[in-house]
């Protein structure tokens, strides 16, 4: 089986920019969550996607928002980037909501 | 605000010592606690979860148990080798959703 799937790995954009971007679950697996991840603060909750709707948002301004397609596939979108947006985005995929989550490789977004 | 704390930050051993590390979550609408292994350039490796109180899990050398009463879990790493260096993250389950809540890890390194 097919691991989760994250796209672009890397990324590089300036401030006041806007970034998509993706996540492929693993097969038949219908929760997605959203994290990120920079020096010092560790992994920090952004979203939970499932069956298509948001469940959880994360302590995150409203330039972050996100979406999970009919088919468990979600993306992720950042608008007007700040410098401090600049991180690893990953993203987790389990069959329901309080399974195991299997995380992605990540995107690092860097923000100049 | 919950927090979720892990100890030591870091930890050096000799190839061979056993080592644990500790988590401690917030006792209340506790509804599980997972282990994650993260090596570098990897993504996080799901190791255990645990939901109920005084459950015991084990994989290989590694095994961990948890008390939910008092709101803490011993990661334990028996013998260890130069492949288990990583940092071990901890993160809590709160109600029937998909957000978890990490702590900021421990990070092992194993000298040959």
């Amino acid at each position: 089986k097919a691991g989760v799937t994250q796209t672009p790995r890397y990324l590089i954009k300036t401030r006041g920019q806007q970034v998509t971007l993706s996540c492929s679950p693993i097969s038949g697996h219908r929760s997605v969550s959203w994290y990120q991840q920079t020096p010092g603060q560790g992994l920090q909750f952004l979203f939970e996607y499932f069956s298509e709707t948001q469940r959880n948002k994360g302590n995150f301004p409203g330039r972050f928002s996100g979406r999970q397609f009919s088919n468990s596939r979600s993306e992720m979108n950042v608008s007007t980037l700040e410098l401090g947006d600049s991180a690893l985005y990953l993203c987790a995929s389990s069959p329901g909501r309080t399974d195991t989550q299997y995380f992605g490789p990540g995107t690092r977004l860097t923000v100049l | 605000i919950l927090n979720v704390e892990q100890s030591p930050q870091s930890l050096n051993v000799q190839e061979g010592d056993s080592t644990n590390f500790t988590c401690s979550f917030p006792s209340s609408n506790f509804y599980a606690l997972h282990w994650y292994r993260w090596e570098t350039a990897k993504s996080p490796e799901a190791l255990f979860v645990m939901t109920l109180n005084g459950d015991e899990k084990k994989k290989g050398r590694i095994s961990a148990t948890l008390n939910t009463k008092e709101g803490y879990s011993y990661l334990y790493i028996k013998g260890s080798q130069p492949e288990d260096s990583a940092t071990y993250l901890c993160a809590f389950g709160s109600g029937n959703t998909g957000k978890l809540i990490f702590g900021q890890g421990t990070t092992l390194q194993v000298k040959p």
